[in-house]
């Protein structure tokens, strides 16, 4: 039971290097999200996608970019990293609304990126 | 103003305690409500969800007020392996995401 998983796990970057976080689900799951965690702040919605093919903005889109070219995978991307990117990044899947509103969010393990 | 307020904590407290933290929400329109359990550097999981009558799951008890905007939660019998963040969800502005607080710490000691 794979669930959710995330790639790579741990990432050191140095100050505008790009890289791109892979986010993959065996559950064909609908909806798809990128949320990252920072001490004292909780998980802001970075972006989300309800299909494939579709992407939309969260709370804190700026200096990401998404894609959803398959149904399983939601790809993070990060043109020109910044210290302020240093976080714990959490993928998310859900069926749909409905299972949302049942809790049934599942998430993967964390990529730990630091950016120096 | 957050959409979802909680207590960071840390409630310190000893083996067999009883603790309770809420948490508030600002979107008067939030239908579904939850608490999630965060252990250190882990995802977040599903704890259980709150429901307009109050619900319990063994030691765990969930309240939710909706006139006021506050969801409870309320462990008894405190176990050191309670000790994690207890993240306070709540459905969005939209149906398609979740609105997370910053979570509480317990720390449940021997």
């Amino acid at each position: 039971n794979a669930g959710v998983t995330q790639t790579p796990k741990f990432r050191v970057l140095k100050t505008g290097q790009s890289m791109t976080l892979l986010c993959a689900q065996d559950m064909n799951h609908e909806y798809m999200y990128w949320y990252r965690q920072d001490p004292g702040m909780g998980l802001r919605l970075i972006h989300y996608s309800v299909g494939e093919g579709t992407t939309a903005k969260g709370e804190v889109p700026d200096g990401y970019n998404v894609s959803r070219l398959k149904k399983q995978n939601f790809l993070l991307g990060l043109e020109s990293a910044a210290p302020s990117q240093t976080s714990v990044y959490f993928c998310a899947s859900t069926q749909s609304p409905d299972a949302l509103n049942t809790g049934e969010l599942f998430f993967g393990e964390g990529s730990r990126l630091t950016v120096l | 103003r957050k959409e979802v307020e909680q207590d960071p904590g840390p409630f310190n407290v000893p083996e067999g305690a009883t603790v309770a933290f809420n948490c508030t929400y600002s979107n008067s329109a939030s239908q579904s409500f939850f608490w999630y359990r965060q252990d250190c550097r882990k995802e977040p999981k599903l704890l259980m969800s709150v429901y307009s009558s109050g619900n319990e799951d063994g030691r765990f008890t969930a309240q939710l007020n909706r006139a006021s905007q506050y969801i409870s939660l309320l462990i008894r019998d405190s176990k050191l392996s309670d000790s994690a963040t207890y993240l306070c969800v709540v459905t969005g502005s939209n149906d398609y995401k979740l609105s997370f607080g910053a979570g509480t710490t317990v720390t449940v000691r021997a």
